[in-house]
């Protein structure tokens, strides 16, 4: 079965361009995460959707970053205005369910390379 | 959550057992111990999740002292392409139990 699937893989932008980074969770996971993974780190976590509704977001480093799940499965991770320091993999995750032990394991996706110039 | 700390890197022969390390002495009892790798330039994957009982799978062992205040990772006969980042992760089960991940232990499989 398909796993999570991102878009772009790799995004070059210039310094104060708009991105939008793409995440298409497996089907029917409830759970969405998106991650920032700066180079020799480890994945740190932005923000947590539950179905269509962000119910965390104190992971996002600005007012520039902004997350959507609008119906609920696709995902979209915005960037306004962007900076050096934003360069970054980003990474996407679902979880079947919200909650538990069983189908609370998080599936990644490969990740969505951004270098800012 | 918890941290947990690991050595910086290992590496082992292929064929032969890795043994992984964690120090979680500050996790709480509704915490689990999660393992998940990362080979380069791919998204983390989930290994293996226990409790304070030892698990096994197709992937790996995990085995927790009974104090819980660390855990082994066992692969037991690594392959070269075991090759990656091994993050020890403490979460709870709760809503939006996000993954904290450290800097992890880079292994290394030598032929």
């Amino acid at each position: 079965g398909a796993g999570v699937s991102q878009s772009p893989r790799y995004k070059v932008a210039k310094r104060g361009q708009d991105v939008a980074l793409r995440c298409d969770p497996i089907s029917g996971h409830v759970s969405l995460f998106w991650y920032q993974q700066a180079l020799g780190q480890g994945p740190e976590f932005l923000t947590y959707f539950q179905n269509e509704a962000q119910l965390d977001k104190s992971g996002l480093p600005s007012d520039r970053f902004f997350a959507e799940r609008p119906e609920g499965s696709v995902s979209t991770l915005k960037i306004q205005r962007t900076q050096q320091e934003d360069s970054a993999v980003y990474l996407c995750a679902s979880s079947l369910r919200d909650r538990g032990l069983l189908g609370n394991e998080q599936f990644f996706g490969p990740g969505t390379r951004l270098t800012v110039l | 959550d918890a941290k947990t700390t690991q050595p910086p890197s290992m590496d082992c022969a292929e064929g032969r057992a890795a043994n992984l390390p964690c120090n979680h002495s500050t996790i709480s009892g509704n915490e689990y111990v999660y393992w998940y790798r990362q080979i380069h330039s791919q998204g983390p994957q989930y290994i293996i999740h226990g409790l304070k009982n030892n698990e096994t799978n197709e992937m790996a062992s995990l085995i927790i002292t009974e104090d819980r205040k660390s855990s082994t990772l066992i692969l037991p006969h690594a392959t070269l392409r075991d090759t990656a980042v091994y993050y020890c992760i403490v979460r709870g089960t709760g809503a939006n139990s996000k993954l904290t991940f450290g800097k992890g232990i880079t292994l290394s499989v030598r032929p």
